[in-house]
């Protein structure tokens, strides 16, 4: 009973580097979330998607990429980190309707140096 | 602009205790308002979901209120456990613009003997 499973867990990046969160979710849900959350700050949504092969910008887009090839997996990349992406990174996955529950993984964290 | 403001910010209560946490939100349209309990290192887990036309719902100790006139929330936790102690949000789910969810930036409680 996975639910929705981020890896990595823990990364450190060197400023100027790239790399790639994956969020992998078993329940079939048609949506998908990736949100930052920062101390003092309620989690901010980064990027969505509300199906496979679809994504859309969130609140705090810049400096992040997004692909959803299938259903059950939405990645989360970083093309060149920034020390401003220090942040614990949430995905999460819920299925259609309005009043359906929203899934957490257990979080990245990053710190970019 | 959305929003969802919570208070306290922070409180400490002894074991045993009850204690009542706010919400007011500013969202529109409002589709359905929950409250998660966030432990250190984990991600949300969703505690109740109130819709426009519920005032309170329980589950174990935990009453959530609605008033959906003046957009207010509670949540009242009843003799608190040292497993209560966590960050506790509020998160408002509205409809339109791909069903995203703003959330408030947490009470974090922390319960001592």
């Amino acid at each position: 009973n996975a639910g929705v499973t981020q890896t990595p867990k823990f990364r450190v990046l060197k400023t100027g580097q790239s790399m790639t969160l994956l969020c992998a979710q078993d329940m079939n849900h048609e949506y998908m979330y990736w949100y930052r959350q920062d101390p003092g700050m309620g989690l901010r949504l980064i990027h969505y998607s509300v199906g496979e092969g679809t994504t859309a910008k969130g609140e705090v887009p810049d400096g992040y990429n997004v692909s959803r090839l299938k259903k059950q997996n939405f990645l989360l990349g970083l093309e060149s980190a920034a020390p401003s992406q220090t942040s614990v990174y949430f995905c999460a996955s819920r299925d259609t309707g309005g009043n359906t529950e929203a899934f957490f993984g257990q979080g990245t964290r990053l710190t970019v140096v | 602009k959305n929003q969802v403001e919570q208070s306290p910010q922070s409180l400490i209560i002894l074991e045993g205790k009850n204690c009542t946490l706010q919400c007011n939100y500013t969202v529109s349209p409002f589709s359905n308002l929950r409250w998660y309990k966030q432990d250190t290192g984990r991600g949300p887990v969703s505690l109740t979901i109130m819709t426009f036309s519920e005032n309170t719902k329980s589950n174990g100790r935990y009453t959530a209120t609605l008033d959906a006139d003046t957009k207010q929330s509670s949540l009242h936790i009843t003799a608190s456990q040292l497993s209560d102690s966590a960050s506790y949000i509020c998160v408002v789910y509205y409809t339109g613009g791909g069903n995203k969810l703003t959330f408030g930036t947490g009470t974090q409680l922390k319960v001592e003997l």
